[in-house]
């Protein structure tokens, strides 16, 4: 069974451009999450998408956003970059909500922005 | 903010048994107790989960207390490629689900 992949592994992007970040989760799997990781910050939650919806939101300026889409697959999207925002993004599916299952991580998508 | 609390480093002499700990002291009764480790430069990955009784699968053991305030994770024969980050993490579903940051267990040869 293939594992969570996203795409693309890595990015370099330039202050005030917008990103997009995809992850498609293990077949089956209807709940994507997506996590920041930061040296100085460790794993930070940013949202739960389950069943095209949005569960669980962190605590996140409204120029990160995130959808699902029918097959499960979900993107993440970042507006207006800053220099704070270069992390590893890292996407992960579960069978059921986050927490009732467990979750299962892609390697993620490395963000530098400049 | 993370609900759990880990020493934030452990070592572990290859061949032993490491015990790693975590402090869950608000848990509430239907939240599950989970374990995840990260190697560096990927992502997490799941290690084992409960709820009440102690559990094994291949990899680890999950010792819950009967009060369930605190959990140990262990790695019956530690090797050198169970050097990572391990987070504990206790959630049951409906809130987000947070990281701490983990303990960071190094296996000495």
């Amino acid at each position: 069974k293939a594992g969570v992949t996203q795409t693309p592994r890595y990015l370099i992007k330039t202050r005030g451009q917008q990103v997009t970040l995809s992850c498609s989760p293990i077949s089956g799997h209807r709940s994507v999450s997506w996590y920041q990781q930061t040296p100085g910050q460790g794993l930070q939650f940013l949202f739960e998408y389950f069943s095209e919806t949005q569960r669980n939101k962190g605590n996140f300026p409204g120029r990160f956003s995130g959808r699902q889409f029918s097959n499960s697959r979900s993107e993440m999207n970042v507006s207006t970059l800053e220099l704070g925002d270069s992390a590893l993004y890292l996407c992960a599916s579960s069978l059921a909500r986050a927490g009732n299952s467990p979750l299962h991580f892609g390697n993620g998508t490395r963000l530098t922005v400049t | 903010d993370a609900k759990t609390t880990q020493p934030p480093s452990m070592d572990c002499a290859e061949g032993r048994a490491a015990n790693l700990p975590c402090n869950h002291s608000t848990i509430s009764g239907n939240e599950y107790v989970y374990w995840y480790r990260q190697i560096h430069s990927q992502g997490p990955q799941y290690i084992i989960h409960g709820l009440k009784n102690n559990e094994t699968n291949e990899m680890a053991s999950l010792i819950i207390t009967e009060d369930r305030k605190s959990s140990t994770l262990i790695l019956p024969h530690a090797t050198l490629r169970d050097t990572a980050v391990y987070y504990c993490t206790v959630s049951n579903g409906n809130e987000k689900l947070t990281f701490g940051t983990g303990t960071r267990l190094t296996i000495i040869p």
